[in-house]
């Protein structure tokens, strides 16, 4: 089965910091990859994805990721965190790059940022 | 793209009790998916729901538990069954579509006292 790894759970930063959440999978073939932020008391939303071409892809709200192929990542990164980004961010991974399948989460990592 | 509406949007039930979910979609899709996000816990998934044909199952949920209807493209439901308060949780509907994008309802959220 497939898995998605967040090796944070929680960070902890203070505004203007830099930010990086690890993600990891475990799958060998074609993966698209989304990560997901989930403010307090909100639904879900799309922070950035990536499905093909440039390993490097920019979301919304100055986040961007990088999908490493050989290292089976593609971490989170925003240069300068503001107290608005806290929230819980989370991986997710459909396997097989199929048009229509579900996803697979990681954990979740929660995000608190410090005015 | 596609826009996902829920009901009820949250509430209190009674353990012993069912509660039906409504998620409805703004376009027709193929598949449908019903996610649980438990109190400080990630994703995980309950079912897929194809119109048309039965709903497959994730190990550890089952049909009699957490039914599904799928009547047509654009609506689906999941009941919760005989509800106890290991059930209290958020339940999320979500569709894929052919733009590879997953979309997501603002969930239900359970209590079960």
């Amino acid at each position: 089965a497939q898995s998605v790894s967040q090796h944070n759970h929680h960070v902890i930063l203070s505004e203007a910091a830099s930010l990086e959440l690890g993600c990891n999978y475990s799958y060998g073939g074609t993966v698209n990859l989304f990560w997901y932020v989930q403010y307090p008391g909100q639904h879900l939303q799309l922070l950035l994805k990536y499905f093909s071409g440039d390993p490097l892809v920019k979301g919304i709200k100055g986040f961007e990721a990088e999908f490493i192929k050989s290292k089976f990542s593609f971490n989170l990164r925003k240069p300068s965190v503001q107290w608005s980004d806290t929230a819980e961010y989370f991986c997710a991974v459909n396997a097989g790059g199929s048009t229509l399948g579900r996803l697979y989460f990681g954990r979740g990592t929660q995000l608190t940022v410090w005015p | 793209s596609a826009v996902i509406s829920q009901k009820p949007s949250r509430d209190i039930c009674q353990r012993g009790t069912s509660l039906t979910i409504q998620c409805q979609v703004d376009s027709q899709v193929t598949m449908m998916f019903w996610y649980r996000q438990q109190p400080g816990q990630s994703l995980t998934l309950i079912a897929t729901a194809n119109q048309g044909s039965e709903a497959t199952y994730e190990s550890g949920f089952v049909i009699d538990k957490f039914p599904i209807s799928r009547p047509n493209l654009t609506f689906s439901t999941l009941t919760v069954s005989n509800m106890s308060p290991e059930d209290s949780s958020i339940y999320l509907c979500s569709v894929g579509t052919t733009d590879k994008d997953k979309y997501f309802g603002p969930g239900t959220r359970l209590t079960v006292t």
